[in-house]
């Protein structure tokens, strides 16, 4: 079965500071990879996807994540937050099959302190 | 208005209470999805529908029922909740269902959901 794992569950960072919020999948097939935002009291709102070609993605607000086969992984990182950056971050991943199910991760809360 | 929206914002309701939750998209869209967003828990997909015909079903107890009468309306028809069904409820649409290229879901602000 496919699983998405963000093992930290908040990440608190200065402002100005870079940032990576780490996310590993398992599947035994292809996927397809995404990262969203929650801001408070919000919907969540794409940050950036990786369907396929280059492995470094880049997305909105300056978010950029790179996929890493051999490792399962697609860590999101910005070079330098801003306190607006403070919000819940998902991953999620779509297995290559018939499915439509977006397997999500549990959240990783950033937290931008001044 | 723009994008996905959803009512109510707020809801409070009693375990033998009958109520409706209300999805609308503006996008244009022909797929439309409901996600149950737990406290704690990574988000869980409960219905997905295409053109209006059901798709997906992620073994969602009954007393919860979809209804999508054209691609622009999901409904999600609530009775004999229980308090562990008190979540955030989320929205989704995407132009279509691409297995090969999967397109972008658009989510709304959510119904926060109380059972008392």
């Amino acid at each position: 079965a496919q699983s998405v794992t963000q093992l930290d569950s908040q990440v608190p960072v200065f402002e100005e500071a870079p940032v990576e919020l780490r996310c590993n999948y398992s599947s035994s097939v292809s996927v397809y990879l995404f990262w969203y935002v929650q801001y408070p009291n919000q919907g969540l709102q794409l940050l950036l996807k990786y369907l396929s070609g280059s492995t470094l993605v880049k997305g909105i607000n300056g978010f950029e994540a790179e996929f890493n086969k051999s490792q399962t992984s697609f860590h999101l990182r910005k070079p330098s937050v801003h306190i607006s950056d403070t919000a819940e971050y998902f991953c999620a991943v779509r297995v290559m099959d018939s499915s439509y199910k977006l397997i999500f991760g549990s959240g990783t809360r950033l937290l931008v302190r001044p | 208005e723009t994008g996905v929206t959803q009512t109510p914002r707020h809801l409070v309701m009693g375990m033998t209470n009958k109520k409706s939750l209300k999805c609308e998209q503006h996008l244009g869209h022909n797929a439309m999805y409901w996600y149950k967003q737990s406290a704690k828990k990574p988000l869980e997909l409960m219905f997905v529908y295409s053109l209006e015909e059901r798709v997906e079903n992620n073994s969602v107890p009954s007393r919860f029922s979809p209804e999508c009468p054209n691609s622009s309306h999901l409904f999600l028809h609530l009775h004999t909740l229980q308090p562990e069904d008190s979540a955030l409820y989320l929205c989704a649409s995407s132009q279509d269902l691409n297995v090969w290229s999967p397109d972008t879901q658009y989510f709304g602000p959510g119904t926060r959901l109380t059972v008392l």
